[in-house]
């Protein structure tokens, strides 16, 4: 299965500031899914990265607030912009596997303060 | 639209009994389905899927589901719980029609295991 190398794992941000999260894949991937987690909550789908197109944004997350950017086959980036106490998450990269498994990546702890 | 429910929020078990964490999901084709647990600070750890074949699917760490077409079920199973075993778990599903589309998960299912 794919593996996933996601930076940061962790960050606390002031308000008002921006953070860029990166997933590098060590295969060729035609998606990438990139999800919030709430704390104490489940995974929520942000949007769907496909290279070389702009990213499918999901009901209630627009790209002006995350900005995704899809460089090639194995790399994305997630940017949560001006950020506010409730951005404050987990957020999480995901590619789809062959037999039609799923791979995450570690994780990006933000915590705006 | 698919969909996943996870009842339970929590689910307490004393160590060495047999577990069951609960999953049911709705599709319009047929499912793909996943467990996936997480621990404290950790990411999302694969245990296991269904995709065809056999309804009992065996997985990581021991556990093991069966896939129940008609109660559109996918419980989460283990004959021996350990203290180990303590962390967030977390239903998926897809369907097998919708191509490279992510997974939609249920709301996690919180399992504690007391010695």
């Amino acid at each position: 299965s794919a593996v996933i190398s996601q930076k940061p794992s962790r960050d606390i941000c002031q308000r008002g500031t921006s953070l860029t999260i990166q997933c590098q894949v060590d295969s060729q991937v035609t998606m990438m899914f990139w999800y919030r987690q709430q704390p104490g909550q489940s995974l929520t789908l942000i949007a769907t990265a496909n290279q070389g197109s702009e990213a499918t944004y999901e009901s209630g997350f627009v790209i002006d607030k995350f900005p995704i950017s899809r460089p090639n086959l194995t790399f994305s980036t997630l940017t949560v912009s001006n950020m506010s106490p409730e951005d404050s998450s987990i957020y999480l990269c995901s590619v789809r596997d062959s037999l039609n498994g799923y791979t995450f990546g570690s994780g990006t702890r933000l915590t705006v303060v | 639209a698919q969909s996943v429910a996870q009842p339970e929020d929590q689910v307490n078990v004393a160590e060495g009994n047999p577990l069951t964490v609960k999953c049911t999901y709705s599709v319009s084709g047929n499912p793909y389905l996943f467990w996936y647990v997480q621990y404290p600070n950790r990411g999302l750890q694969f245990l296991l899927k269904y995709i065809t074949g056999d309804n009992l699917v065996k997985g990581s760490y021991g556990f093991e589901a069966e896939f129940n077409k008609s109660q559109t079920s996918f419980h989460l199973k283990k004959p021996s719980a350990l203290v180990s075993d303590s962390a967030l778990y977390f239903c998926a599903v897809r369907d097998s029609s919708s191509g490279n589309t992510p997974l939609v998960f249920g709301k996690g299912t919180r399992l504690s295991v007391i010695a």
